[in-house]
């Protein structure tokens, strides 16, 4: 059964403390991963789509990797602005063509 | 450009009542999903529309159905409405049929008494 996984639940961070968010799946015809960010109430806003292992993609202090049972959402030096769920999604080769999500990862950073 | 919208923002029903929401995807996307996200929970697949077709549905019963109208804009309707149906529902849209990144909007939040 396809499964998508998120650790850690919750991440408590300093300001300019690296650190990074993990999602590791079990997916046949893996087709692309993507990374979302969201905030409290609202829509999940896109940041990353991945397709292959070993591609990487940066945006500000935001670098996503893939591997080919993994990816990590790393985070470097982040301020209390990256605060927000961030959710992993898998979508594989199917006619059903329906995306897969992870928990998410809520992260908090400490001013 | 603007992105995904819905409508209302907020809603508050009885059980038993209907509910009818709406999403207009971005312009030239063809295919809207629909998304249900209960208190603390992730994001579950409701349904997906392409071209005015529904192409797949996730796990929820029959009373969750919606259609995709000739400009691409959605409607979901929940029938017979019960507690446990309150939850934020999101719609997101995509330019080709399941294959691209999906850009969600900021979600219709359902309350039902």
């Amino acid at each position: 059964e396809d499964q998508v996984t998120q650790s850690p639940e919750a991440l408590r961070l300093q300001e300019g403390e690296s650190s990074s968010l993990n999602c590791s799946y079990t997916v046949s015809g893996l087709r692309g991963l993507f990374w979302y960010r969201q905030d409290p109430g609202k829509g999940p806003e896109f940041l990353f789509t991945l397709y292959s292992a070993g591609e990487e993609k940066e945006k500000e202090r935001l670098k996503a990797t893939l591997t080919k049972k993994e990816s990590f959402l790393h985070i470097t030096a982040p301020k209390p602005e990256d605060s927000a769920t961030y959710l992993c999604a898998v979508y594989r080769y199917s006619s059903a063509s329906k995306i897969i999500f992870g928990s998410g990862t809520r992260l908090s950073i400490r001013p | 450009e603007a992105g995904v919208t819905q409508s209302p923002t907020h809603l508050i029903k009885t059980r038993g009542q209907q509910a009818t929401l709406r999403c207009s995807p971005i312009s030239g996307h063809t295919s809207v999903y629909w998304y249900q996200q209960a208190l603390g929970l992730g994001l579950q697949f409701l349904l997906w529309y392409d071209e005015g077709e529904e192409r797949n549905r996730g796990n929820f019963p029959p009373r969750f159905s919606g259609r995709q109208f000739p400009n691409y804009s959605s409607e979901l309707n929940v029938n017979a409405l019960e507690l446990e149906d309150s939850a934020l529902y999101l719609c997101a849209s995509s330019q080709t049929s399941g294959t691209e990144t999906q850009y969600f909007g900021p979600g219709t939040r359902l309350l039902v008494l």
